[in-house]
């Protein structure tokens, strides 16, 4: 089952604008963090951000959680072309399951 | 190696045959996992495999799907007697320390089956 879910399903902006996309889930985690996928195929690693943290910066991503309410933001600041992706929020069970359980993604457009 | 490497990049299958997929971690990274993802869908985990205890093969869709990982290091998924909705991109990532850093993934295999 689906423990992330990502919100919007889909975003499209201008160039130079900053991204926003939202994740929910359910139970405890360890961590959550947050992928990239271009082209329907292998996904790379942004950022992880554990339980105990609130926010944390990479590059032009900035990453907050707040455990009370279950629930990520992912900011992409000053947005490129090459930013077009599907972002996927992950969490990392703290109940002893040894995977990542991922949402459905953002699809996320970036128009020149 | 550098990265996770998956072969094949693209299986043709006919229906109710088997097919092999072959996953190569990075070097080292005792974690190991399978997912399959569907065509504009998210991520359905399959297997994880960590050292050597018993792999976690929760995820698995039905016993058509086993997978093994040899020596700590390269797995192989099989599906036997493949079905349509076996169709999907078969996707294997591999982790240094669970919970600690995050996964790196192999570009997959695009598994058609007519």
């Amino acid at each position: 089952s689906q423990q992330g879910e990502e919100d919007p399903q889909a975003l499209s902006i201008q160039e130079g604008e900053n991204a926003t996309m939202n994740c929910s889930y359910k139970t405890s985690i360890n961590n959550l963090q947050w992928y990239r996928q271009n082209s329907g195929r292998g996904l790379v690693h942004l950022i992880l951000i554990r339980s105990n943290e609130r926010e944390k910066h990479s590059g032009r991503l900035r990453v907050t959680l707040d455990t009370s309410k279950k629930s990520s933001s992912l900011l992409i600041t000053a947005s490129r072309a090459a930013d077009t992706a599907s972002y996927f929020c992950a969490t990392d069970d703290l109940q002893g399951a040894q995977k990542l359980v991922f949402g459905q993604g953002t699809r996320l457009t970036i128009n020149p | 190696g550098a990265g996770v490497s998956q072969s094949p990049s693209n299986k043709v299958t006919e229906k109710g045959k088997d097919v092999e997929l072959r996953c190569d971690p990075i070097s080292g990274h005792t974690a190991l996992y399978w997912y399959r993802q569907s065509l504009g869908q998210g991520l359905e985990f399959l297997i994880y495999f960590q050292g050597n205890s018993a792999p976690d093969k929760s995820g698995l869709p039905s016993d058509r799907f086993s997978a093994e990982r040899t020596g700590g290091s390269v797995s192989t998924l099989t599906i036997q007697r493949t079905q349509q909705e076996d169709s999907a991109v078969y996707l294997c990532a591999s982790s240094l320390v669970r919970g600690y850093y995050g996964y790196t993934f192999g570009s997959g295999t695009r598994l058609t089956v007519v």
